[in-house]
């Protein structure tokens, strides 16, 4: 069954270090999301992302955020200069259509730890 | 500001009873709703949606009612089976947002 991976699956680093979280969505989905959830608390969306650019983002995705679909296959999600709040499960998603239809299909999500 | 509420953040329920997650929503804009379900060291995965125009859909042993003037939902299991352990995820969208809104969610234990 296809499936949403990403890696690291537990990135621990330096407040202030940039960090890349990597993801490879389902072959033929055409739109991609990054959530996140802090410990304890609710999944929160980040970004979604359409057609080689951001459809859609929310408060949380600041200027420290960016995406980016470098090739055919991956869709990155970089924190340029990380601080301790950014410590959070984050979660890649894809989907084949406008998600009223085709529901989004979450990875295993990558743990960071900002130290 | 919540506006997809689980007010439960745990149930148990016997293993063959039933259990029902329950969900209030303040944004009468939201005209999808969906459940997901969570086990540890996994990622969300989608159980079953309702869209506002319904008040009920089935899927084997998961039902979803959706009460549209009490902005309401609930999530049926049954019979409830060990590996229904999991935490529930309520979640709504609308035609207008490309994002989907999740409650807390709820954690459900289904004992012997």
């Amino acid at each position: 069954e296809p499936e949403v991976t990403q890696t690291p699956s537990h990135q621990v680093t330096q407040m202030g270090q940039e960090v890349i979280l990597r993801c490879v969505p389902i072959s033929n989905h055409l739109y991609f999301y990054w959530y996140r959830q802090i410990l304890g608390q609710k999944v929160e969306f980040l970004v979604s992302f359409y057609n080689n650019e951001i459809s859609e983002k929310s408060e949380i995705f600041d200027d420290q955020f960016s995406v980016e679909r470098p090739d055919g296959s991956n869709f990155t999600l970089k924190i340029r200069s990380t601080k301790l709040e950014d410590s959070a499960m984050y979660f890649c998603a894809s989907s084949v259509g406008d998600r009223i239809l085709f529901e989004a299909f979450f990875g295993q999500g990558t743990r960071l730890t900002v130290v | 500001d919540q506006q997809v509420k689980q007010n439960s953040p745990s149930l148990s329920v016997q293993e063959g009873r039933i259990s029902i997650l329950n969900c209030d929503y303040t944004n009468s804009m939201f005209d999808y709703f969906l459940w997901y379900k969570k086990y540890p060291a996994e990622g969300p995965t989608f159980l079953i949606s309702i869209s506002s125009i319904k008040d009920k859909n089935e899927d084997g042993r998961f039902t979803v009612f959706l009460n549209k003037s009490a902005k309401h939902l609930s999530l049926h299991i049954v019979p409830s089976q060990p590996g229904d352990s999991a935490v529930y995820f309520c979640a709504a969208t609308s035609n207008r947002d490309d994002k989907i809104i999740f409650g807390k969610g709820t954690r459900l234990h289904i004992l012997p």
